[in-house]
């Protein structure tokens, strides 16, 4: 099963729109990773989210992150076509451990 | 330029052989790994290595074998090659928290 998991499978908005995925976890973790995957790409991450944070923000993207409810959350603000791709949250299953677990991803289009 | 490197793009094989993915980064980082992505399941840790040791192992066939050379490279062994093997293979380094990809080996194996 996994330990992190996005709850939409596909999201679509028109240029200029907001836009925010969603993730849930289901261990204790030290921080939740966002990544974006580009048709043809590797991931590339986005924000890093610690346990200690509530809030982290990175131009356009607004990482939230609430520990009580094992949730995480990735907003994209004025939204572009080049943001279409792949968000994943990734975490690792435990504290020092060197591997990271993706959710299944959520497959965001913007339409021009 | 691309600061890791990953050889061949793509590769077709044919059930039962064996293959060697490259992969070389140029990010100074100490720590690399391999994941791997196929269309029925979602990105997959498969291995990671610091200073050229194995640090995990999460792929249970002994058929796949990381190989490191040097610090900065991390060569995959796959043998005796399955049509179920077919997928995407990223390579992957880090120096913190942070794990940069490579571009990824498409693999199919007929």
């Amino acid at each position: 099963s996994q330990l992190a998991e996005e709850n939409s499978w596909a999201l679509s908005v028109h240029e200029g729109e907001s836009v925010t995925v969603n993730c849930s976890y289901k261990t204790s973790i030290t921080a939740l990773q966002w990544y974006r995957q580009k048709s043809g790409k590797g991931p590339a991450q986005l924000i890093l989210i610690r346990s200690n944070e509530r809030e982290k923000r990175n131009g356009r993207l607004r990482a939230t992150l609430d520990t009580s409810s094992q949730s995480s959350s990735l907003s994209i603000t004025a939204t572009r076509c080049e943001d279409t791709a792949v968000y994943f949250c990734a975490t690792a299953p435990s504290s020092g451990s060197w591997q990271l677990i993706f959710g299944s991803g959520t497959q965001l289009t913007v339409m021009p | 330029d691309p600061k890791i490197i990953q050889k061949p793009k793509y590769l077709v094989a044919v059930t039962g052989s064996e293959k060697i993915l490259i992969c070389e980064q140029y990010l100074g980082h100490n720590a690399m790994y391999w994941y791997r992505q196929s269309a029925k399941k979602p990105l997959e840790f498969m291995f990671s290595y610091s200073y050229q040791k194995l640090m995990d192992n999460q792929t249970a066939s002994s058929r796949f074998q990381p190989q490191s050379s040097k610090k900065n490279h991390l060569d995959l062994q796959i043998t005796a090659l399955k049509p179920d093997d077919s997928a995407t293979y990223f390579c992957a380094s880090s120096q913190e928290d942070t794990q940069y990809f490579g571009p990824g080996t498409r693999l199919l194996v007929l």
